[in-house]
């Protein structure tokens, strides 16, 4: 267990919806990030929060966004769902803006 | 952008015998990760590997940070079932002009044991 949570596991909706996934980071970790991982493009970073700051963003889509709240944990909005949005999405954390990240288990969203 | 090539992409070997696993870069690291990931489940860190020349032990995993800084080596020996699973290398990179914390994978090598 990495002491990284997120929620729920599974995720199953409707072409054009909107999702929100929510990911909360290791006791004392004040960095927060987003990753898609699909068959096709390997595990795929997305973007960066630091204390609440977004910090670098990848090459994440219009239609995704995110923050991280006052408590740290942090909420990835995806809208306009594509069938192409099918995959895992992974949260990870680290204390400051280092490289070492703690991975959580993941959320498979699919997309019908 | 930077890419990181992992090999092999996969392999199938017999309980007991060594791993040997690599990846490779066009550009420069300044650090290198080995994660493991199971079905269904998030990357594990298994190593990390700060200087040129690192050679750094977790259990039956060996890792080295190559001396070119373009490369990195995971070994595993005798391996067990438990070992299998899928085994990436990520690094550092920039993303938008800063270094904060964005890591590139390789695209894994999965590896099948076999009792």
């Amino acid at each position: 267990d990495s002491g990284v949570t997120q929620t729920p596991k599974h995720l199953i909706t409707a072409t054009g919806q909107r999702v929100t996934l929510r990911c909360s980071p290791r006791s004392g970790d004040l960095s927060v990030y987003w990753y898609q991982q699909s068959l096709d493009q390997g595990l795929q970073f997305l973007i960066h929060y630091y204390n609440g700051e977004e910090r670098a963003k990848g090459n994440i889509l219009e239609r995704f966004s995110a923050q991280q709240f006052p408590d740290l944990h942090s909420e990835l909005n995806l809208s306009s769902l594509e069938l192409g949005d099918s995959a895992l999405y992974f949260c990870a954390s680290s204390v400051d803006s280092g490289i070492v990240q703690f991975f959580g288990p993941g959320t498979r969203l699919t997309v019908l | 952008g930077q890419q990181l090539n992992q090999s092999p992409q996969s392999m199938f070997i017999q309980e007991g015998e060594d791993v040997s696993m690599n990846c490779t870069s066009s550009s420069i690291f300044n650090t290198w990760l080995w994660y493991k990931q199971d079905p269904g489940e998030g990357p594990v860190l298994l190593i990390a590997l700060y200087k040129a020349g690192e050679l750094t032990s977790n259990g039956r995993l060996t890792a080295q940070f190559g001396i070119t800084r373009k490369d990195s080596f995971l070994n595993i020996s005798a391996s067990i079932p438990s070992d299998v699973g899928i085994y990436f290398c990520a690094g550092p990179t920039n993303a938008g002009g800063t270094s904060y914390g964005k890591l590139t994978f390789g695209q894994g090598t999965i590896l099948t044991v076999h009792p």
